[in-house]
């Protein structure tokens, strides 16, 4: 089955305690972006990535890093979560950028930072 | 700064009524126009992806239009059905990045 999966789901942490959610598609993907989404707001870009070891900033990089090391997995790593991370991620993945091409999402990671 | 806008930001209709609601977006460096549809406790799923004005779309009783030149598209909704009630989001591709609105929170009212 096409899927984008991410892990975990729910985290509640504690502000400074470093984490990963990772990012995974099956779909040979080779645009892959990470947002947040918070009440009242429309999905933010925090990094996306056009292929195998390019990474670029979007709308909202700060405390966040990202790295592809391979086509299929993305990770978002917060070296150092604070309260103001609290928030609800989505990874997402479409074949190529430059219009036309849906965007297929993960099933979204609730992150509260304590 | 790009930004996209959706009107309105919440409405009420009743089952079986038709309905329609707005995105507003950038009229230059377009790519395309996506809209997505978000239930509660799932993921966004894609309706449509439009990139020439004056694009028509259809999925069922879903239908979308495409304006380029003066920056909007509408997403209309006929004969709205209990299942019908969610969150839709459109959003700019401006190539690289996806650009997107606040989103219409549809409820529909049996």
């Amino acid at each position: 089955e096409a899927q984008v999966t991410q892990n975990p789901r729910y985290l509640i942490t504690v502000t400074g305690k470093k984490l990963t959610v990772t990012c995974s598609q099956n779909m040979n993907h080779e645009y892959m972006s990470w947002y947040r989404q918070d009440p009242g707001l429309g999905l933010r870009q925090i990094y996306y990535s056009m292929n195998v070891e390019v990474t670029d900033k979007g709308d909202v990089p700060e405390g966040y890093k990202v790295s592809r090391k391979e086509k299929r997995n993305f990770p978002l790593i917060l070296e150092s979560p604070s309260p103001n991370q609290t928030s609800l991620y989505f990874c997402a993945s479409s074949l190529m950028t430059g219009g036309q091409y849906e965007q297929y999402f993960g099933p979204g990671t609730r992150l509260t930072v304590t | 700064i790009l930004n996209v806008e959706q009107s309105p930001q919440s409405l009420h209709v009743q089952e079986g009524d038709s309905t329609n609601f707005t995105c507003s977006f950038p009229s230059s460096n377009f790519y395309a126009l996506h809209w997505y549809r978000w239930e509660t406790a799932k993921s966004p799923e894609a309706l449509f992806v439009m990139t020439l004005n004056g694009d028509e779309k259809k999925k069922g009783r879903i239908s979308a239009t495409l304006n380029t030149k003066e920056g909007y598209s509408y997403l209309y909704i006929k004969g709205s059905q209990p299942e019908d009630s969610a969150t839709y989001l459109c959003a700019f591709d401006s190539n690289y990045q996806l650009i997107w609105g606040a989103g219409t929170k549809l409820i529909i009212k049996p």
